[in-house]
């Protein structure tokens, strides 16, 4: 079946560094989605990317989808203390309605 | 205000006793699903459910059930629990399946 594989881990940054988390799908995506979870939260969407090779911008946060839409990464530009939390990508493939998401990446910064 | 709510927030229980955790949602959504989160593990998709009566297994539906009678309702039955199904479960729902998923707040359970 279809595995979504998300490195690292763990990241702990110092304040102001910049962090990066990769997602690897096993099949072809249709699309992939990134979610945060705070501490003691629930995920809350970030955003969707479903074009090969797209590239979309919010603020401090880069997303890519890779041409041939089996891998994502979401990049942070000098990170803040707010940023703290899980990030986590779900992939949706040819099964309609089966969402598989990567382990995630803890993310910790220290101020 | 558009939410998803799940009940009980907090159930510990005994192994073998039946218990229902309900997940409601006021979006008109098609999509619900079910997820559990354990440690290292992510969240894993245990049953969804494209729409009214529509639902199918996930990649952990073992020892679940699940029902789709209403649109807004998707509750979650565990026949027989064991302690191997103590997670924190989050119930989410979506316009349609491969849109932005809206979470609940997440059940803890445990069963000893």
């Amino acid at each position: 079946g279809q595995q979504v594989m998300q490195i690292p881990q763990y990241q702990h940054v110092q304040e102001g560094e910049d962090f990066t988390t990769y997602c690897n799908s096993s099949t072809t995506l249709s699309n992939i989605q990134w979610y945060k979870q705070r501490p003691g939260g629930h995920p809350v969407f970030l955003i969707q990317l479903v074009k090969s090779g797209e590239v979309k911008k919010q603020k401090r946060l880069t997303f890519q989808f890779g041409e041939a839409k089996k891998n994502s990464s979401l990049h942070i530009t000098a990170t803040q203390t707010t940023d703290v939390g899980t990030y986590f990508c779900a992939g949706h493939g040819t099964n309609a309605g089966k969402s598989t998401f990567g382990d995630g990446t803890t993310l910790t910064v220290k101020p | 205000e558009a939410q998803v709510t799940q009940n009980p927030r907090y159930l510990i229980t005994v192994t073998g006793k039946k218990l229902t955790v309900t997940c409601s949602q006021n979006m008109n959504h098609e999509y619900m699903s079910w997820y559990r989160q354990d440690p290292g593990l992510g969240l894993r998709q245990i049953y969804y459910s494209m729409n009214v009566e529509v639902t199918d297994k996930g990649d952990v539906p073992e020892g679940y059930k699940v029902s789709r009678k209403e649109k807004r309702n998707f509750p979650l039955i565990l026949e027989s629990p064991s302690p191997n199904q103590t997670s924190l479960y989050f119930c989410a729902s979506a316009i349609e399946y491969r849109n932005t998923q809206y979470f609940g707040p997440g059940t803890r359970l445990t069963v000893l």
